[in-house]
């Protein structure tokens, strides 16, 4: 299994306050990806990471930030939380871009009040 | 606008059936598609993968076929399991973005 985790794995939080996930990988790779899994929805793109410092925005990054500054850590920020962020939230990591295999995190689950 | 798209929510089959889960897609600059299986409170794995160029895909129990002309591919797998009872998400992308479908759920019956 690729080595990423994910902190916390389980966060209630309430409308306006800001959160922080935590996405940690042990494989070097270059690529970090923050997803969110929505039912109908399946798995869509918040923002990416190609390398430390380098972001770029997905499907659906109204309302997070996302910060690199280490290889292996990709931080995804929700500034104030709504109650539609409510959701599970995936990490993801590959060596390229597109067509290289993503490896997903166990998810973090966030309720927002 | 969905570019990849699983109409079946779920499907339930018996042990040592076979499974057929299609999905469509739209986006013409997708060249690669990719099946990930997701089990319950764990992230998805991924699980096969075809290139446009080829119409199928083997392994071991799983097969992807792939139609350019009706923009659809299809995941068998033959026999069925119980172990295979999860959710299974379907993916395109065309180097950049990889787009996924919302999933169909599905049930293995021993």
């Amino acid at each position: 299994d690729a080595g990423i985790t994910q902190s916390p794995r389980h966060k209630v939080t309430e409308t306006g306050t800001p959160v922080t996930l935590r996405c940690h990988q042990t494989e070097n790779h270059r690529y970090m990806y923050w997803y969110r899994q929505d039912p109908g929805h399946g798995l869509r793109l918040i923002h990416y990471s190609y390398g430390v410092k380098d972001t770029d925005k997905g499907e659906v990054s109204d309302g997070y930030s996302v910060s690199r500054s280490k290889t292996e850590d990709f931080l995804l920020t929700l500034e104030s939380a709504t109650s539609s962020q409510t959701s599970v939230y995936f990490c993801a990591i590959s060596e390229g871009r597109g067509r290289d295999t993503q490896y997903f995190g166990p998810g973090t689950r966030l309720t927002v009040l | 606008d969905q570019q990849v798209k699983q109409n079946s929510p779920s499907l339930s089959v018996q042990e040592g059936r076979i499974s057929i889960l299609n999905c469509d897609y739209t986006n013409s600059m997708f060249d690669y598609f990719l099946w990930y299986k997701k089990y319950p409170a764990e992230g998805p794995t991924f699980l096969i993968s075809i290139s446009s160029i080829k119409d199928k895909n083997e392994d071991g129990r799983f097969t992807v076929f792939l139609n350019k002309s009706a923009k659809h591919l299809s995941l068998h797998i033959v026999p069925s399991q119980p172990g295979d009872s999860a959710v299974y998400f379907c993916a395109g992308t065309g180097g950049f973005k990889t787009i996924f479908g919302a999933g169909t759920r599905l049930f293995v019956k021993a």
